[in-house]
């Protein structure tokens, strides 16, 4: 079936260092990959997608690129902020649908 | 332009209660969603609609029953509470059904059964 793996977290980083978030999905056909954010009391929101092989999302600084030969949409960002303190959720949304499967979740903790 | 907005925000029920969550977005979105978030298993989908009087099942469908009155709302019943459905419930709505289309979620409603 279809589903979406995370690393387990919590992460914790300091503020100016370099984050990876793996993900790793098995799926039918052809989704489009995305990241959401929730922050602390707050619904989710996209942070980015990409919708077909070799694409890269990017956006706030973060990136994630579609690896369909590693089945992989890994989330990188150069240097982290406080702000950037949150739950990140990789997704993936099958062919000719709406709906989406969602990874566990990482919370990233960034400290000043 | 309020987005997704979900009525409680918080509510505690005695095992067997009832209670509706309510779901609304002004922005003319034709699909809505709910989903169950638990520690450690992200979000997965209870049900859904892909436009107004309609209403399907999702993967964790049991103990809950939805309607899509109208096309803005969309409503989460639980007819008897169980401590399993102890969670926090989001609701999303998307402009169209395809694999890339974005969900704009609300800010959910943290929902325990005791």
């Amino acid at each position: 079936g279809n589903s979406v793996t995370q690393m387990e977290g919590p992460v914790t980083l300091s503020e100016e260092a370099f984050l990876t978030i793996n993900c790793t999905y098995t799926a039918t056909g052809y989704p489009s990959l995305f990241w959401y954010v929730q922050y602390p009391g707050e619904g989710l929101q996209l942070l980015l997608k990409a919708t077909k092989a070799d694409d890269k999302g990017s956006n706030k600084g973060f990136e994630a690129t579609y690896r369909k030969e590693t089945t992989s949409f890994h989330l990188e960002k150069g240097s982290v902020q406080v702000s950037d303190s949150a739950v990140y959720f990789c997704a993936l949304s099958r062919s000719n649908t709406g709906k989406l499967i969602f990874g566990q979740g990482t919370t990233l903790q960034v400290k000043p | 332009n309020a987005g997704v907005t979900q009525t409680p925000k918080f509510r505690v029920l005695k095992t067997g209660q009832s209670m509706t969550l309510l779901c609304a977005q002004d922005m003319n979105h034709e699909y809505m969603y709910w989903y169950r978030q638990d520690p450690g298993m992200g979000l997965r989908l209870i049900h859904y609609s892909v436009g107004e009087g309609t209403t399907a099942k999702g993967e964790v469908p049991d103990g809950y029953n939805v309607s899509r009155l109208k096309k803005q709302n969309f409503l989460l019943g639980l007819e008897s509470a169980a401590p399993s459905q102890t969670s926090v419930y989001f609701c999303a709505s998307s402009y169209e059904w395809d694999t890339y289309n974005e969900q704009f979620f609300g800010p959910g409603t943290r929902l325990t059964v005791l």
